[in-house]
């Protein structure tokens, strides 16, 4: 049972073009969502958050959306540049109620490749 | 501020052994959340840990474990490995508030033959 889903494995974008990363989740408990961004051998880095109060979060060239009654959200990256190469993961956590303590699920992730 | 520190980075075990990883959390975070990686699954949730309290466990078996020490530094123990137990190992450290960020360490590469 796949709560978070990212149904893009790759995206392929050019430099200086808006890159942007979808993710659908489907339990209405999450109410709290993050993007972070991985290189190969190291841990995931955080990027950006949105709590479900909000429909924006915006960070620099990061801005996420959020559309609770789609269960959907997704990560614009403006200017991309060659260094946001990497995977992207969203996660969602239900952060209200005290039951998730410390959970987080993740996507599956995508690919990002930013050509020069 | 150091980070989250995992040791040791790699590690090769064989079928039916068990290994003890290490999470040192950035300092005075009091919460650790385990995760393991796979191709086939993702980041899975394993467990978390506040206080030297497990308060929230994930859907594994019995065979992963952890603890958490005074200073907040924490170990996950898996005995009797498989080879599906192959995975990277992360972990995160926060305070453990509502809606606070975790922050990963570099994660443990572990492989089982």
């Amino acid at each position: 049972d796949q709560q978070v889903k990212q149904n893009s494995p790759s995206l392929s974008v050019q430099e200086g073009r808006i890159s942007i990363l979808n993710c659908d989740y489907t339990n209405s408990m999450f109410d709290y969502f993050l993007w972070y961004k991985k290189y190969p051998a190291e841990g995931p880095t955080f990027l950006i958050s949105i709590s479900s109060i909000k429909d924006k979060n915006e960070d620099g060239r990061f801005t996420v959306f959020l559309n609770k009654s789609a269960k959907h959200l997704s990560l614009h990256i403006v200017p991309s540049q060659p260094g946001d190469s990497a995977v992207y993961f969203c996660a969602a956590s239900a952060a209200a109620g005290g039951t998730s303590y410390g959970k987080l699920t993740f996507g599956q992730g995508t690919i990002l490749t930013v050509h020069p | 501020k150091a980070g989250v520190t995992q040791t040791p980075r790699y590690l090769i075990k064989t079928r039916g052994q068990q290994v003890t990883l290490s999470c040192s959390p950035i300092s005075g975070h009091r919460s650790v959340s385990w995760y393991q990686q796979t191709p086939g699954q993702g980041l899975q949730f394993l467990f978390e840990y506040f206080s030297e309290t497990q308060r929230n466990k994930g859907n594994f078996p019995g065979r992963f474990s952890g603890r958490q020490f005074s200073n907040s530094r924490s170990e996950m123990n898996v005995s009797t490995l498989e080879l599906g137990d192959s995975a990277l190992y992360l972990c995160a450290s926060s305070s453990g508030q509502p809606r606070d960020i975790q922050y990963f360490g570099a994660g443990t590469r572990l492989s089982v033959l």
